[in-house]
């Protein structure tokens, strides 16, 4: 089965970019998609189709995608960036998440 | 307001089992394929389920594969999964999400909770 690999944790320094990555196999040739998830809550989508943001996502997310790895990229991170973040993929007709990584702002 | 609202969750014994709702407000619910998505505690996302507009294709995680049923209601707004032969790893809280084909998963639940115990 597809499977999609994320660093556990990412520290960054208010005010720095954090790039967070997600590895699979030829991801390139599909789309990658990112979630936000904060302690208590649902996930929130802030990146589809590598590197669209929906409506209301800051401009400081920013995605990209080609041959093995996504990377969300988080400009100026602020505090309240803290989170856990989650990569998507499909696989064919099922869907595929990675195993998320957790954003430390400090 | 777009909206998502689980229900049905609760205490289930292994071997059990469970129907949760997912009722949809704030848009026409016929667009969009919907999902089950699950998360155990302290873990991460994984994918449960995900049907078509129309009803007419369903495709399962393996991990469920066979033991679980999702289906949908377009007249009462509803997504449901039927979950049968309850296992103590199936405990999770479990999300309905929306998404349109390529567009990911805007818009999610507040998400309800399976414990599956002896």
């Amino acid at each position: 089965s597809y499977e999609l690999t994320q660093p556990p944790s990412v520290s960054v320094s208010p005010g720095q970019a954090a790039s967070i990555t997600c590895s699979g196999d030829k991801l390139g040739d599909t789309y990658a998609y990112w979630y936000q998830q904060k302690p208590g809550q649902s996930p929130v989508l802030v990146i589809y189709q590598d590197k669209k943001r929906p409506s209301g996502i800051p401009e400081r997310f920013s995605g990209s995608n080609s041959g093995n790895t996504a990377t969300l990229t988080i400009s100026g991170t602020q505090a309240m960036d803290e989170a856990d973040y989650y990569c998507q993929a499909w696989d064919s007709t099922t869907v595929v998440f990675g195993g998320g990584t957790s954003l430390t702002v400090l | 307001e777009v909206q998502l609202v689980e229900s049905g969750g609760g205490l289930v014994q292994p071997g059990g089992s469970l129907r949760l709702s997912c009722v949809a407000s704030g848009f026409t619910f016929s667009y969009y394929w919907m999902h089950w998505v699950r998360q155990a505690p302290g873990k991460g996302l994984v994918w449960v389920s995900r049907i078509n507009s129309d009803g007419s294709t369903t495709t399962y995680a393996d991990s469920v594969k066979g033991r679980f049923t999702i289906s949908r209601d377009t007249a009462k707004n509803t997504l449901y999964l039927q979950m049968n032969s309850l296992r103590a790893e199936d405990t999770a809280v479990y999300y309905c999400a929306r998404s349109q084909p390529s567009d990911g998963m805007d818009v999610w639940g507040q998400g309800t909770t399976v414990s599956v115990s002896s």
